[in-house]
C-alpha cells in the first residue's frame, strides 16, 4: 500500500487530495487518522469501485474510488482540527490481514 | 463500554520477562481478532490473529475468552526488539454492510536493557 504524499502542510480553508494506492487487488480500503491517545479512528472505507460507507469520524472529509486499486481522501476546506497522521489500509474480502500504507502527516495552520 | 478497551501503559520490563496485554470488547457478536505492532513513527502491521482455540507463535501466545468478551496477548522472553505499541482489534458487526476493523487505542511496552 502507498500513500501520497508523505507529508503536508495546509492553510486553513485550503482543499487537498491524499492518495492510496495498492496493487494486491484487495476489495476493502479504508482511512484512518491517528492522533495521541485517541489511537486510530475509522473516516471511510469502501468495498468496491464507486461504493463507500461512513465510518466514525466522517465530518469534513470525502472520499472517492474510482478504481478498484485506488482511494482518495478529500478535504474540501482544511481545518486546524484535521492537523494529524492519515494512515490508508486495504485487504481482502471477507476475515483477512489489513495492510496499512506508510501514511500522510498532514498539518494545517 | 468502549468497543475495544486496552490498558494504555506503558509497561516497563526488563530483558528476558514475561509481559500481558489484555483488551476487552464490547460486541459480542464479533468474530473476528487480531493483534497488530506498531513501531514508532511507522504503521501497523498484523502481529498474529487471535483463534479461539488459543494460538502461538513462537514467544507469543493470544487467547480469546468470549464469555467474558476478553483477549490476550503473552509475550515471553522478551526482546530489546519487542518495544513497540501493540493494538488490539476487532472486526465490528454492521447489519447489511460488510463491517470494519477496529483498533483500541493501543498498550505501549517498554524492554530495557
Amino acid at each position: 500500500v502507498t500513500q501520497t504524499p508523505k507529508f503536508q502542510v495546509l492553510k486553513t480553508g485550503q482543499s487537498m487530495t491524499l492518495q492510496c494506492a495498492q496493487d494486491m487487488n484487495h476489495e476493502y480500503m479504508s482511512w484512518y487518522r491517528q492522533d495521541p491517545g485517541l489511537g486510530l479512528r475509522l473516516i471511510y472505507f469502501s468495498y468496491d469501485v464507486k461504493m463507500k460507507e461512513k465510518g466514525d469520524i466522517p465530518e469534513g472529509y470525502s472520499v472517492s474510488r474510482e478504481k478498484k486499486e485506488r482511494f482518495s481522501l478529500i478535504l474540501e476546506s482544511a481545518s486546524t482540527n484535521q492537523t494529524s497522521m492519515y494512515l490508508c489500509a486495504s485487504k481482502a474480502g471477507g476475515i483477512n490481514e489489513q495492510f496499512f500504507g506508510p501514511g500522510t502527516r498532514l498539518t494545517v495552520l | 463500554r468502549k468497543e475495544v478497551e486496552q490498558d494504555p501503559g506503558p509497561f516497563n520490563v526488563p530483558e528476558g520477562a514475561t509481559v500481558a496485554f489484555n483488551c476487552t470488547y464490547s460486541n459480542s457478536a464479533s468474530q473476528s481478532f487480531f493483534w497488530y505492532r506498531q513501531d514508532c513513527r511507522k504503521e501497523p502491521k498484523l502481529l498474529m490473529s487471535v483463534y479461539s482455540s488459543g494460538n502461538e507463535d513462537g514467544r507469543f501466545t493470544a487467547q480469546l475468552n468470549r464469555a467474558s468478551q476478553y483477549i490476550s496477548l503473552l509475550i515471553r522472553d522478551s526482546k530489546l526488539s519487542d518495544s513497540a505499541t501493540y493494538l488490539c482489534v476487532v472486526n465490528r458487526v454492521v447489519v447489511g454492510s460488510q463491517g470494519n476493523l477496529i483498533f483500541g487505542k493501543g498498550t505501549k511496552l517498554s524492554v530495557k536493557p
